[in-house]
């Protein structure tokens, strides 16, 4: 398996402009999070799906972050307009809900820079 | 609501020495506890879980964790430390069967002194 799978890695971009950051989950994973990682504040859960439905969005910082999950292979974080603030290393996380093993799998990571 | 607290940013250990990392938590509902590592620019990988078994519980890389209710605690250990141990160490706590999202402590940096 591929594991799950993020995009960009990395990213680099100006205050003010629009932030996309892609995960793919494991294959037949149901549960999909979104964590960010920062010196000052460690590892925060910022929402998570099941089955595709937002559960427990109350880890978004601000009404300028928004995620969304279309389908059970593609989720998106979009931050828009970006500031400096945000800058962080965004994880994605899938999981199996529902069985007995509770791991959840996490991506490597997007290292997202805002100047 | 559930918290987690890790005692000690930086744990320094010599090779071949037991590895001691801290972990208490604080839960409303019977927990599942996780000890994730991550190396550097690296995502987390898991180490090992408590969920409601037994309480005593083994992981990958030697290491182990033993469940203490009346302590609220979680503490991970390994016997003989390996230079290949270092990294960052995070404690880990959720509810709802583990199907909810993790709470995170603010991560433990081990560092092995030849």
């Amino acid at each position: 398996d591929a594991g799950v799978i993020q995009s960009p890695r990395h990213e680099v971009t100006e205050m003010g402009q629009e932030v996309t950051l892609r995960c793919k989950p494991i294959s037949g994973h149901n549960s999909l999070f979104w964590y960010r990682q920062t010196m000052m504040r460690g590892l925060e859960l910022l929402i998570y799906f099941n089955n595709n439905v937002p559960i427990d969005d109350s880890g978004m910082p601000e009404d300028r972050f928004s995620a969304k999950m279309p389908n059970a292979s593609f989720s998106t974080l979009k931050i828009q307009p970006s500031e400096p603030r945000d800058s962080a290393v965004y994880f994605c996380a899938s999981s199996s809900r529902g069985t007995s093993d509770n791991e959840q799998f996490f991506g490597p990571g997007t290292r997202l820079t805002v100047l | 609501a559930q918290s987690v607290t890790q005692l000690g940013s930086h744990v320094s250990v010599s090779e071949g020495a037991l590895v001691l990392l801290r972990c208490n938590y604080s839960s409303s509902v019977p927990p599942y506890l996780f000890w994730y590592v991550q190396y550097p620019n690296q995502g987390l990988q898991l180490l090992l879980k408590y969920t409601s078994a037994a309480t005593l519980v083994k992981g990958i890389n030697g290491f182990e964790a033993e469940f203490k209710k009346s302590e609220t605690s979680f503490h991970l250990t390994k016997p003989s430390a390996h230079m290949s141990d270092a990294a960052e160490y995070f404690c880990a706590v959720t509810a709802g069967g583990g199907a909810d999202g993790l709470t995170f402590g603010k991560g433990t940096h081990l560092i092995i002194q030849p």
